[in-house]
């Protein structure tokens, strides 16, 4: 059984780098999956914001790409999220997620709460 | 991008009942490519449904999806206490970026 595990550092200060990483257990990161980052601001929906795949190409939301970076850490079976320049806006459950080659997310973490503030 | 939109926003049904939810795109799934996701209070979403139609492991049959295009719908068909939950659509056709619709509350009446 595949199990993924966000972990961070806690709170951000606005203007400042989000970064999160996702242990994977269960399964290898070097599957054909894509290895994703979803989030959700409280009381809100879904917001998909980015994937890497096994190969390393990766893909951003257009609304988020110039202040996204995805990584893959083979060597430790994990992946990491590094979100630059945030405001209270960012302030969100963040959730990473393996998507399946085609693109639905079958395993996902229990989430993160990543809050912004000064 | 393709955009999702759900509907009803909320649907207040008792148990026993069966639920119908809607999801409509944009631009056509050309692969039929979506999902759906029931996440509860607290919890990461779970996946129900891939390829508009395919139930996931371990979702009981009570769990349908079909639909075709731009049009799909979630069927529950007798509503346990457990299925009270939002639910979301989810598009994997066309990325960047891949694309959640806004959620339908199942509530109890």
């Amino acid at each position: 059984q595949v199990q993924l595990q966000e972990s961070g550092p806690g709170p951000v200060k606005p203007s400042g780098t989000l970064s999160l990483t996702c242990a994977v257990s269960g399964g290898s990161i070097s599957s054909s999956n894509w290895w994703s980052w979803v989030r959700q601001p409280p009381g809100k929906g879904l917001e998909w914001i980015g994937e890497i795949y096994h190969s390393g190409t990766t893909k951003y939301n257009p609304s988020l790409k110039s202040r996204v970076t995805i990584s893959l850490d083979k060597s430790k079976n994990q992946f990491s999220l590094n979100l630059s320049s945030v405001t209270a806006a960012d302030t969100a459950v963040y959730y990473c997620a393996r998507g399946s080659y085609w693109g639905y997310f079958d395993y996902w973490g229990q989430g993160t709460l990543v809050t912004v503030s000064s | 991008e393709i955009v999702l939109t759900q509907s009803p926003g909320t649907l207040s049904l008792s148990p026993g009942e069966r639920a119908t939810l809607s999801c409509r795109a944009s631009q056509s799934l050309s692969n039929n490519y979506l999902a759906w996701y029931q996440q509860k209070p607290g919890q990461a979403p779970r996946l129900l449904i891939y390829g508009a139609s395919s139930r996931a492991t371990g979702i009981p049959d009570r769990f349908s999806g079909s639909g075709s295009g731009t049009d799909f719908t979630l069927t529950i068909s007798r509503l346990e206490p457990e299925d009270f939950a939002v639910y979301y659509c989810q598009q994997y056709n066309s990325s960047p970026p891949r694309t959640f619709g806004q959620g339908t509350k199942v509530e109890i009446k």
